[in-house]
């Protein structure tokens, strides 16, 4: 199946650090959203972009919806231990029957040492 | 509030049979997703579930199929198992309206043998 091209594909940083890292595609997408995955468990919704051009916040966490609609970047500030996990983009189009589905980046795996 | 719970957790199956997992989507959404995600890749989508009906199927074969009940919640059934069929299957449910992000839950681990 279709995936975004996601990278880098793995980082290791030193606590304290700053993280960047981006998602392109081919495709236009209406909607970003980057999520957060722990082994074992499902991934969890770190920020949703809506709009071409936004920069949003969450804490340490910023991420912006890149102007050609076709590209994102999340930013983690002043890393911490428990930032240790794999990080998705996903984008979000709306299929022929009116489904919102996500299409995912293959992550970014984050270690921060201490 | 409760969140996105899915059920069984890990699930270990033969190839040949199938096998059903559940989904009890966030309280006031209307609308679940199924998506596959194989070890060491992003998650595929399946199929959305929105009033009840299939609304939208991603390339999936038709052995993979689903249910939405009246309460939201969901199945996914996938029929004949095959060995590349092991994966973590994900559920996750969304609002209507103008903002649609999804939530999942934590997903059922499921082992074909």
């Amino acid at each position: 199946g279709q995936q975004l091209n996601q990278s880098p594909q793995s980082m290791f940083i030193q606590e304290g650090e700053d993280v960047s890292m981006n998602c392109t595609s081919s495709s236009i997408f209406n909607t970003w959203l980057w999520y957060k995955q722990d082994p074992g468990e499902g991934p969890v919704l770190l920020i949703a972009l809506y709009k071409a051009g936004e920069l949003t916040s969450n804490g340490r966490l910023t991420a912006q919806f890149g102007i050609t609609r076709k590209d994102s970047f999340l930013n983690i500030s002043a890393s911490i231990p428990s930032d240790v996990g794999i990080y998705f983009c996903a984008g979000q189009s709306i299929s022929s029957g009116s489904a919102r589905q996500l299409t995912f980046g293959s992550g970014t795996q984050l270690t921060v040492l201490p | 509030e409760t969140g996105v719970t899915q059920s069984p957790t890990h699930l270990i199956k033969t190839r040949g049979q199938q096998v059903t997992l559940r989904c009890s989507s966030q309280s006031g959404h209307n609308t679940v997703s199924w998506y596959q995600q194989a070890l060491g890749q992003g998650p595929q989508f399946i199929f959305q579930y929105y009033r009840e009906e299939e609304n939208g199927r991603g390339n999936f074969p038709p052995r993979f199929s689903g249910l939405q009940f009246p309460n939201y919640s969901s199945e996914l059934n996938v029929n004949a198992l095959e060995l590349d069929d092991s994966a973590l299957y994900l559920c996750a449910s969304s609002p209507t309206g103008v903002r649609t992000e999804a939530f999942f839950g934590q997903g059922t681990r499921l082992t074909v043998v």
